[in-house]
């Protein structure tokens, strides 16, 4: 089975520091899923990327995805204690088109300090 | 619309008793599906559906059962509770097997076996 990786597995920083989250897989990855979890809450999605080197951001958060499909990293900039919460990566376990049954990594924990 | 509701949103049991986790989706979304999420485990895959009358087991089906009788409801029933099935449980729903579409989660279910 797809195994997912995360680290750090935690990780402080002072608010307006930039930050880095990755997610490295053992299989190519055919759709690459990336989360943001607030204690005692759902998942919200952040973002998708598919295609090896394919890049995305949103608001100070940007995902990428490597040229060979087996490792992504989430990079937070001017990080804000709005950003604090659990980071998880969710992969499709088989070759594209299984969105419905994903194998996540272990999460990150992020804390920001004001 | 609501999206994906559960219910209750926290459970206590003792060991041996029988319980149904309830989920509901008003997005018209043929896959549902159910996970766990442990301390330091992330989220495991239980059980899934591909649409009304079709289910199948995830990772970690054992001492759960799911039905689909209709498009909306997908619950989760768990016939002889156990300590380690104490977890918070996520329902989610995907509106299609493209894997550009991501999970819709539900708020999640804790549940406490004693």
């Amino acid at each position: 089975s797809q195994e997912l990786e995360q680290s750090p597995q935690s990780l402080i920083v002072q608010e307006g520091k930039n930050l880095t989250i990755n997610c490295t897989s053992s299989k190519t990855l055919y759709g690459l899923y990336w989360y943001k979890q607030k204690y005692g809450e759902g998942l919200i999605f952040l973002m998708m990327l598919q295609k090896g080197g394919e890049e995305k951001s949103h608001e100070k958060i940007t995902a990428k995805l490597d040229e060979k499909k087996q490792q992504s990293s989430l990079h937070i900039t001017a990080s804000q204690p709005s950003h604090a919460g659990i980071y998880l990566c969710g992969a499709d376990k088989g070759s594209g088109g299984s969105n419905y049954k994903l194998t996540f990594g272990k999460g990150t924990l992020l804390t920001v300090n004001p | 619309n609501a999206g994906v509701t559960q219910t209750p949103k926290f459970q206590v049991l003792k060991t041996g008793q029988s319980m149904t986790l309830q989920c509901a989706q008003d997005m018209n979304h043929e896959y549902m599906s159910w996970y766990r999420q442990d301390p330091g485990m992330g989220l495991r895959l239980i059980h899934y559906s591909v649409g009304a009358g079709i289910t199948d087991q995830g990772e970690v089906p054992n001492g759960y059962n799911v039905s689909r009788s209709t498009t909306e409801d997908f619950p989760l029933r768990l016939l002889s509770a156990a300590p380690s099935q104490t977890s918070v449980y996520f329902c989610a729903s995907t509106p299609d097997r493209v894997y550009q579409e991501t999970q819709y989660f539900g708020p999640g279910t804790r549940l406490l076996v004693l």
